[in-house]
């Protein structure tokens, strides 16, 4: 049973401060792994998918980077803003299968 | 920018009956999915689909539930006799055959009373 854990669940900040949460995932089989934007009411928005080890990405202020041999991947967001406000959601595929495991998600709320 | 769309977005059905969930992926996304999350777990994939079959399914997508793709744009989820515990928000993905990137739907949330 592939098992991909995020932390922390529930998250709240200051806005402005910079902030950082995680994902663990299974090391062995890695094909790619995935992180999700999801505001309540709205569909899940892709933020970054990573493939390969040693991968980082950005988009604005938010980056990701991804470690396959420790199976881990951290997101984070510089100078947080309220309408970064949303869970966090980090999703894992293995050996090219089509199935995508999901964490329970990280819910960050910033507060003005 | 061309977005998934679902329908219903909320729909209540007794203990029992059928109900099917509809999609419209992205035009030339080539794969489909089905997920689900129950309130307070995670979310769960069901099934793939790509190339008009099922390409995998979970543990979850047992024989009350099936997908199809009728006329080459809707993509449904069909529940057979809907169960108290089906409740949950279903999501359609898809994603086109050279990314592996999925784009989600805004999700139909099924109440089975």
């Amino acid at each position: 049973i592939l098992n991909v854990e995020q932390s922390p669940q529930s998250l709240h900040v200051q806005e402005g401060d910079s902030t950082n949460f995680t994902c663990s995932f299974p090391s062995s089989n890695f094909y790619a792994l995935h992180w999700y934007r999801w505001e309540t009411a709205k569909s899940p928005e892709a933020l970054f998918v990573m493939t390969l080890n040693g991968d980082e990405k950005k988009k604005g202020r938010i980056s990701a980077t991804l470690n396959t041999k420790e199976g881990y991947s951290y997101l984070y967001i510089k100078g947080s803003q309220p309408e970064d406000s949303a869970t966090y959601l980090c999703a894992f595929n293995s050996g090219g299968y089509q199935k995508v495991t999901f964490g329970i998600g990280t819910k960050l709320q910033v507060i003005p | 920018e061309p977005e998934v769309t679902q329908t219903p977005s909320h729909q209540v059905t007794q203990m029992g009956q059928e109900v099917i969930l509809r999609c419209v992926p992205i035009s030339n996304h080539l794969y489909f999915y089905w997920y689900r999350q129950i309130l307070g777990q995670k979310v769960e994939f069901l099934v793939s689909f790509y190339n008009n079959e099922i390409s995998e399914k979970s543990e979850i997508f047992d024989d009350q539930f099936s997908v199809e793709r009728p006329d080459g744009s809707n993509f449904t989820l069909k529940i057979r006799s809907t169960k108290l515990e089906d409740s949950a928000m279903y999501f359609c993905a898809s994603r086109s055959g050279g990314d592996y990137e999925q784009y989600f739907g805004p999700g139909t949330r099924l109440t089975v009373t």
